[in-house]
């Protein structure tokens, strides 16, 4: 199975700032990374897919960028919105894996 | 609206059986893969099985594999998980997930239902 690792853990940020998580893959996925937005206690939801596309109804505040094996997503400023978990997603194979998270905390 | 209504959690002794249903509605069911994902108390995601329009393709991670049996009913609009030998380290909230019908990405996801595996 294709590993996923994102760092950090976790994140402390205030509000405004520019947040920055990166995703590295075991192997070529090609561009076919998502990343989700995960808040307490409810479903995660979709923010980026190929890598770089922002669903329709995201704000322009997020961004993908890929390098070879490294995805990174980016938050231009931080909204109180968006304090919430991050999870990017391989979905190169029918074998899915996910990223084990990264918590955005108030700092 | 598009959306996705899990049921059949509950707590469950080891070694038992139970099965998940996800009732779809908003969408033409008939046309989209669909996927289980699950998320242990705590924990990360998980992807746990997919299946396709006409169940003649499934695919499982390994630790499920020959345990859990994902499958779907076009004319309910009805995604199921029929999870047997259940272990503790099963216990997790599930989600229903759709997989967007040109990206393969987890478009849509149900509120989930919460699976307790303890004796």
């Amino acid at each position: 199975d294709i590993q996923m690792t994102q760092s950090p853990s976790t994140l402390s940020a205030s509000v405004g700032d520019r947040v920055t998580i990166t995703c590295r893959a075991s192997q070529s996925v090609s561009n076919w990374l998502a990343w989700y937005q995960q808040k307490p206690g409810k479903a995660p939801k979709l923010l980026i897919y190929e890598a770089s596309s922002l669903k329709t109804g995201v704000p322009s505040r997020f961004s993908g960028s890929a390098s070879g094996t490294e995805f990174t997503l980016t938050i231009s400023s931080l909204q109180p919105d968006d304090f919430a978990t991050y999870y990017c997603q391989q979905y190169s194979t029918f074998w899915k894996t996910f990223g084990q998270g990264t918590k955005v905390e108030i700092k | 609206e598009v959306q996705l209504v899990e049921s059949g959690g509950g707590l469950f002794q080891p070694g038992g059986s139970l099965r998940l249903s996800c009732a779809a509605s908003g969408f033409t069911f008939s046309n989209f893969w669909m996927a289980w994902v699950r998320q242990a108390p705590g924990k990360g995601l998980e992807w746990v099985a997919t299946i396709n329009q006409d169940e003649s393709e499934k695919y499982y991670m390994d630790s499920v594999k020959g345990r859990f049996t994902v499958s779907r009913d076009n004319g309910k609009n009805s995604l199921y998980l029929q999870m047997n030998s259940l272990r503790a380290e099963d216990t997790a909230v599930y989600y229903c997930v759709r997989e967007h019908i040109l990206y393969y990405v987890f478009d849509i996801w149900g509120r989930g239902t919460m699976v307790t595996i303890s004796s």
